[in-house]
């Protein structure tokens, strides 16, 4: 039983189109994270939700938009997809142990 | 703001040698230090972490890591590597923000293993 999932795992899109990933968590935690790891591997957070409530809002650009819908679900929204926006996607929860899991990824192409 | 190093890009070592991969931190209080082991194509595991006491920690696979507050380093070792190993290892840094826990990465360092 996967404890953080993510789907899909590939998304090929074209420049301009809108689309979403989204991330479930069976481990019971309220926090739940996106990350963004660039083509040379780097790692940065973008958003973090603690239940359901926007807790961190890295300066990413606003056509990304998280949306918790309950504190097992953290979905990410991307509109007008660009270039830049390919990468692989990590979707991360943590309970009160301070320890965050992570989901297998999602890599995104843009075209 | 704190920063995380990993000096060391790539590092390639023979199946069966031991294996150091050097992880420095710039935090202002005491850290919660992580690494984190990503295979190709794969998600990140934890492989150990360090959150206070015993300076000398046990993680999964046979890792361990040695927390030292003097040098600022949290330096990840194996006494004896497999082929398995081979894979990008990342430290990390943790500091709490209001109710959520915001990690910080270093750059990664790539594991090679020769057979």
């Amino acid at each position: 039983d996967t404890a953080v999932s993510q789907t899909p795992k590939y998304l090929v899109t074209q420049m301009g189109n809108d689309k979403s990933i989204k991330c479930e968590q069976n481990l019971g935690h309220d926090t739940m994270y996106w990350y963004k790891q660039d083509s040379k591997k780097f790692l940065k957070i973008m958003f973090s939700y603690n239940n359901k409530e926007l807790i961190i809002n890295e300066t990413v650009p606003n056509r990304f938009s998280p949306k918790s819908p309950d504190k097992a679900h953290l979905n990410l929204h991307i509109n007008s997809l660009e270039l830049g926006d390919s990468a692989v996607y990590f979707c991360a929860s943590a309970g009160g142990e301070n320890i965050q899991y992570f989901g297998a990824g999602t890599r995104l192409s843009v075209l | 703001a704190q920063s995380v190093t990993q000096p060391d890009i790539h590092i390639t070592v023979s199946e069966g040698a031991s294996l150091e991969l050097r992880c420095n931190y710039s935090y202002g209080a005491t850290p919660y230090l992580f690494w984190y082991v990503q295979s190709p194509g794969q998600g990140l595991q934890l492989l150990l972490k360090y959150f206070s006491g015993d300076t000398l920690v046990q993680g999964i696979k046979g890792f361990e890591a040695e927390f030292k507050r003097s040098q600022s380093s949290f330096n990840l070792r194996k006494p004896s590597v497999h082929w398995s190993d081979a894979a990008e290892y990342f430290c990390a840094v943790a500091f709490r923000t209001g109710t959520a826990s915001k990690l910080t990465f270093g750059t990664g360092t790539r594991l090679q293993v020769t057979l």
